[in-house]
């Protein structure tokens, strides 16, 4: 049974408009969430993470959202490049728990049209 | 950001052998590491958690004797495939973190794609 859940395993967006992934979990324990970009044949690269004791979390043109009532995140890119299409993974995991290590989700697959 | 490596990138093996996969942290101490194993279209599935000097924490379903993982010092840690078959074919990740906080980033290596002939 999937704890992080996105939904959309792709999505298509044009050169500056802007690009919303969706992620969800079940797990009430998550506390800490992260995202994570990655190109083919390549590992992860961090993006942003936001801890439950927020709910916005902002670093340049990438935006983190958290509603823990609905246990859904996204991340929000604005405004969308070409070099951003990439895989973004989410991931959560329970960190105050002692649960350290994340759980990653699907991920969705982003492509920016010039 | 912190560098982690891996090696090689990618390899291709008869079936029946074993390979071994290295990944170290460049210009940090890793305290942890982790390795994930990616098939296509698909998540990131950890297989095992290991801490620097002791035994690695295998996730169920992982057999332990054919992913065997050794986690020397603070910079290296070792995955072996042994005796390997087709079904091993796989992109495999590692990961390593500084600290023990749930809040410390794990910096991703580049992967290394396994081919099992």
């Amino acid at each position: 049974d999937q704890q992080v859940k996105q939904n959309s395993p792709s999505l298509s967006v044009q050169e500056g408009r802007i690009s919303i992934l969706n992620c969800d979990y079940t797990n009430s324990m998550f506390d800490y969430f992260l995202w994570y970009k990655k190109y083919p044949a390549e590992g992860p690269t961090f993006l942003i993470s936001i801890s439950s004791i927020k709910d916005k979390n902002e670093d340049g043109r990438f935006t983190v959202f958290l509603n823990k009532s609905a246990k859904h995140l996204s991340l929000h890119i604005v405004p969308s490049q070409p070099g951003d299409s990439a895989v973004y993974f989410c991931a959560a995991s329970a960190a105050s728990g002692g649960s350290y290590i994340p759980t990653f989700g699907r991920g969705t697959s982003l492509i920016v049209h010039p | 950001g912190a560098v982690v490596s891996q090696h090689p990138s990618w390899v291709i093996c008869k079936s029946g052998t074993s390979v071994k996969i290295e990944c170290r942290s460049l210009d940090f101490q890793a305290t942890t590491m982790f390795w994930y194993r990616q098939f296509p279209k698909q998540s990131l599935m950890l297989m095992a958690t290991s801490n620097e000097g002791s035994k690695a924490t295998y996730e169920q379903g992982v057999e332990k004797d054919k992913f065997l993982i050794n986690h020397a010092s603070l910079t290296l840690s070792t995955l072996t495939v042994t005796s390997a078959h087709p079904e091993d074919s796989s992109f495999y990740i590692c990961s390593a973190r500084g600290g023990t906080s749930g809040t410390d980033t794990q910096y991703f290596g580049p992967g290394t794609r396994l081919t099992v002939l």
